[in-house]
């Protein structure tokens, strides 16, 4: 079965740089049209989508952070990871991985990381 | 990038009613429009794609409509278990999920 696990530090501090990782099972990155996306939520607060790639590698960011995320995979297709720069407390919130089969909506979720940024 | 919106923030509604709530794209997103549910401390679970199709295991109780920059999501027969916030998201030319509409049970 189709399994997303995020994993995180927990907690940062402002200034420093996030990194987090997605391991999954039941699928292949490698299949055409597939595509693995980062998605977080503030407590209390909707889902922003933050970053994708696909199974060909292209890579898609959200305008509003582009400049901040780094979004990559490992060559077995098993992993991806995201990485934010930069973080200030805003950024405090559940991250998410999803996947989407074919199109851009998104049929399996991890359980979600929670990161806290606070000096 | 786009808008996308969702009315009411919240609904409230008895056992075996009807709940029927909106989102609204700023721009045409044509039928790629998915709704998702989240309930308290869960994560967002797929409920509809493509507008209309609903996702793998939903309940025929869920139903969605529209085109273009207006959907519908509509619950018939609501359940205890339908407590819940419901996202709407556009995926195409953006990527923003609306607010979210708080459905409770009177």
């Amino acid at each position: 079965q189709v399994t997303l696990k995020e994993s995180g530090p927990g907690m940062l501090q402002p200034s420093k740089t996030l990194s987090l990782t997605c391991s999954f099972s039941g699928f292949s990155l490698s299949t055409s049209g597939m595509v693995v996306s980062w998605i977080r939520q503030p407590s209390g607060k909707s889902l922003e989508w933050l970053a994708a790639i696909d199974w060909d590698g292209d890579k898609y960011y959200n305008p509003s952070l582009k400049s901040r995320l780094t979004v990559s995979k490992d060559t077995s297709n098993t992993q991806v990871f995201l990485k934010i720069t930069s973080v200030d407390i805003a950024d405090t919130a559940t991250y998410y991985c999803a996947r989407s089969p074919n199109d851009w909506y998104f049929d399996f979720w991890g359980p979600g990381t929670m990161v806290t940024v606070s000096s | 990038t786009g808008v996308t919106t969702q009315s009411p923030a919240s609904l409230s509604f008895s056992l075996g009613e009807t709940a029927t709530m909106t989102c609204r794209a700023s721009e045409s997103v044509g039928s790629y429009l998915a709704w998702y549910q989240q309930k308290t401390g869960q994560v967002p679970r797929l409920l509809i794609h493509t507008a209309s199709t609903r996702a793998s295991g939903v309940p025929a109780r869920f139903s969605g409509s529209g085109s273009g920059t207006d959907f519908t999501l509509t619950i018939s027969s609501l359940e205890s278990e339908d407590v819940a916030i419901y996202y709407c998201q556009p995926y195409k030319n953006w990527l923003t999920f609306g607010s979210g509409t708080k459905l409770e049970i009177k």
